[in-house]
């Protein structure tokens, strides 16, 4: 299954929003509403930030939001914070206990 | 406290195999589905294999079909990746993590990572 698709890069000054979108297909992101994001600083495990396109698990500031149209995801990081400086993934269930995630967004601060 | 700790990486020639291994505290890990996600170096997230609460059932990428078999001892609240006829493209850090009861793909608690490595 091809990995989702995502910007490389995406970057924002502090207290701005910016928006990093995670494409996929009729086959994933189109069909399921099981979409995730994660949150990986450098040398650490990945974090859960958003689940099933928009939930935050307990914890996540609420300044982390996400949606879906059609095939493509997006999450929003609203009022930039330093400490968001990071690597962010999208992933979506794929059918058959399969799932799929995206090459990642480096997210920096300017 | 919720944790996870994979052990079992290292260095290993193409063609070898090594056992993994994730060790749950904290939680019952019978009750729970759950997943190895890779990352080479400096590449992004890879999902690699999940296995059912019971362990009857795994699913596999297409990369690994064949080589890779994921189990788990529910007793040991621990489970294991036999990762076998090593690639270079195999090496990676191989994350243990756990998913989010009733949500198909979102996965809630990860481990450190053990680090593989294949090379001659």
């Amino acid at each position: 299954q091809a990995a989702l698709t995502q910007p490389p890069s995406a970057s924002g000054s502090p207290g701005q929003s910016v928006t990093i979108s995670c494409t996929g297909t009729s086959s994933d992101v189109g069909t399921y509403n099981y979409v995730s994001w994660y949150q990986q600083h450098p040398g650490k495990a990945p974090k859960l930030i958003i689940y099933e396109v928009s939930k935050r698990p307990s914890g996540v500031p609420d300044r982390f939001s996400g949606s879906k149209s059609a095939n493509t995801a997006s999450l929003t990081v609203s009022g930039l914070q330093g400490e968001d400086e990071a690597d962010y993934y999208c992933s979506s269930y794929g059918g058959s206990n399969n799932v799929v995630f995206g090459g990642g967004t480096k997210l920096t601060v300017l | 406290e919720v944790q996870l700790l994979e052990s079992g990486g290292g260095l290993v020639q193409p063609g070898g195999s090594l056992r993994l291994s994730c060790a749950a505290s904290g939680f019952t890990s019978s009750n729970y589905v759950m997943t190895w996600v890779r990352q080479a170096p400096g590449k992004g997230l890879e999902w690699v294999s999940g296995i059912s609460t019971s362990g009857t059932t795994t699913s596999y990428a297409d990369s690994v079909k064949g080589r890779f078999t994921f189990s788990r001892d529910n007793s040991k609240n621990t489970l294991y990746l036999e990762v076998k006829s090593l690639r270079a493209e195999d090496t990676a850090i191989y994350y243990c993590a756990r998913r989010l009861s009733d949500s198909r793909g979102a996965f809630d608690i990860w481990g450190p990572g053990t680090t593989v490595t294949v090379s001659s």
